[in-house]
């Protein structure tokens, strides 16, 4: 298995611009979850979906931030308009269950704002 | 809420020493406890995992952790470190009941060779 894919790897925009950040789980999880890094509050979870529904949304900072999961193999974190303490590291995983099942995290998005 | 709590934000070792990383949370119930690695420049993955049984869990890499109930915490340790060993460990937890697992904040470990 090709393991979770996430592009762009990297993405650099100005401010004010629309960013959409796609994730592939791996194939036969059902639960996928986005999180963002930063040297300031760490690892946070934004939102997770099972069977591509929605479960939990709460860590989603703020309205500008929206994630959608049309399909088992597909997700979208989109931000827009940006601003530049958006910028951070981006990571999508999966698992196969929820209850605390291992995560297997994709590569990362870097996404600089400026 | 539940929270995961990593005391020490960075930690420098010389090659061969002895590692222990404290991790300690804040829940009641039954949990599932991991450790996850992050080696620079690359993406999270899983070191080591508790969900039940014998509270002291091997891992790869020579990693283990210990599952203390009482005291709340699943320290990670190694008997001897390597210079590869640099990296940063982030301590999880998921409560039984839930999906949603919570990171500590991370323990940057620097290894001098």
């Amino acid at each position: 298995d090709a393991g979770v894919i996430q592009s762009p790897r990297h993405e650099v925009t100005e401010m004010g611009q629309e960013v959409t950040l796609r994730c592939k789980p791996i194939s036969g999880h059902d639960y996928l979850f986005w999180y963002r890094q930063t040297m300031m509050r760490g690892l946070e979870l934004l939102i997770y979906f099972n069977n591509n529904v929605p479960i939990d949304d709460s860590g989603m900072p703020e309205d500008r931030f929206s994630a959608k999961m049309p399909n088992a193999s597909f997700s979208t974190l989109k931000i827009q308009p940006s601003e530049p303490r958006d910028s951070a590291v981006y990571f999508c995983a999966s698992s196969r269950q929820g209850q605390g099942d291992t995560q297997y995290f994709g590569p990362g998005t870097r996404l600089t704002v400026l | 809420a539940q929270s995961v709590s990593q005391h020490n934000h960075h930690v420098i070792l010389s090659e061969a020493a002895s590692l222990e990383l404290g991790c300690n949370y804040s829940y009641g119930g039954t949990v599932n406890l991991f450790w996850y690695v992050q080696y620079p420049g690359q993406h999270l993955q899983l070191l080591l995992k508790y969900f039940s049984g014998d509270p002291l869990v091997k891992g790869i890499k020579g990693f283990e952790a210990e599952f203390i109930k009482s005291k709340f915490s699943f320290n990670l340790r190694k008997p001897s470190v390597q210079w590869s060993d640099t990296a940063e460990y982030f301590c999880a937890v998921t409560p039984h009941y839930a999906s949603k697992i919570i990171f500590g904040s991370g323990t940057r470990l620097s290894i001098r060779p």
